[in-house]
């Protein structure tokens, strides 16, 4: 099963509305990571939080992690129809020896004007 | 203007063909990655690469290959033997870190992958 999942798959919100989306993942982490990704482009980068925050600001972003809980939440405040795309979270994780960052499958956001 | 461009946008595959993607940066960043990602799903390593001349297998690097000979570039090519090819390929990179990936990543635009 997926180290990092997102929930919900899908959401739909109204323009000036606020998205929240989690991310709950297995194991432990060194920091978890959130991307947006607009249909058919790459992943852009928003947000990085290390194991030892709790909450994290930029812009409109806010991110929690609750590392007992291992989940991470992801808020978009005042959505506008731009918010439109998918969001990723990553987790950097050990394994094998070496560290590297795990994709969820995304949760697809839609903001309607 | 630095970034990472990957080309092309599409690739048509016959069978038994191989093909290469390309993916180049000038962010002067030593980590490079292979992603792929198919429809409604995340993203899969396929293999990474830490410093020229050296790489490692990802999750699913079976039927993939990759080659490490410049700092600014990290071809994909997907051979025969990857029976299932159709899908979204992303490149990124990252600064160099000294217990491997993990850094922030910088994506591509992608190349998307069609089988004729």
């Amino acid at each position: 099963s997926q180290q990092g999942e997102e929930d919900p798959q899908a959401l739909s919100i109204q323009e000036g509305e606020n998205a929240t989306m989690n991310c709950s993942y297995k194991t432990s982490i060194n920091n978890l990571q959130w991307y947006r990704q607009n249909s058919g482009r790459g992943l852009v980068h928003l947000i990085l939080i290390r194991s030892n925050e709790r909450e994290k600001h930029s812009g409109r972003l806010r991110v929690t992690l609750d590392t007992s809980k291992k989940s991470s939440s992801l808020l978009i405040t005042a959505s506008r129809a731009a918010d439109t795309a998918s969001y990723f979270c990553a987790t950097r994780i050990t394994q094998g020896g070496s560290e590297k960052l795990v994709f969820g499958k995304g949760t697809k956001l839609t903001v309607n004007p | 203007d630095g970034g990472i461009t990957q080309s092309p946008k599409y690739l048509f595959r016959k069978e038994g063909q191989n093909v290469t993607l390309s993916c180049e940066q000038n962010l002067n960043h030593d980590a490079m990655y292979w992603y792929r990602q198919d429809p409604g799903q995340g993203l899969r390593l396929i293999y990474y690469s830490q410093i020229v001349n050296d790489f490692q297998k990802g999750d699913i690097a079976e039927g993939y290959s990759v080659s490490r000979e410049k700092k600014e570039s990290f071809p994909l090519t997907v051979t025969s033997a990857q029976k299932n090819p159709t899908a979204f390929y992303l490149c990124a990179s990252s600064r160099f870190s000294l217990r491997g990936g993990g850094e922030t990543q910088y994506f591509g635009p992608g190349t998307r992958l069609l089988v004729l």
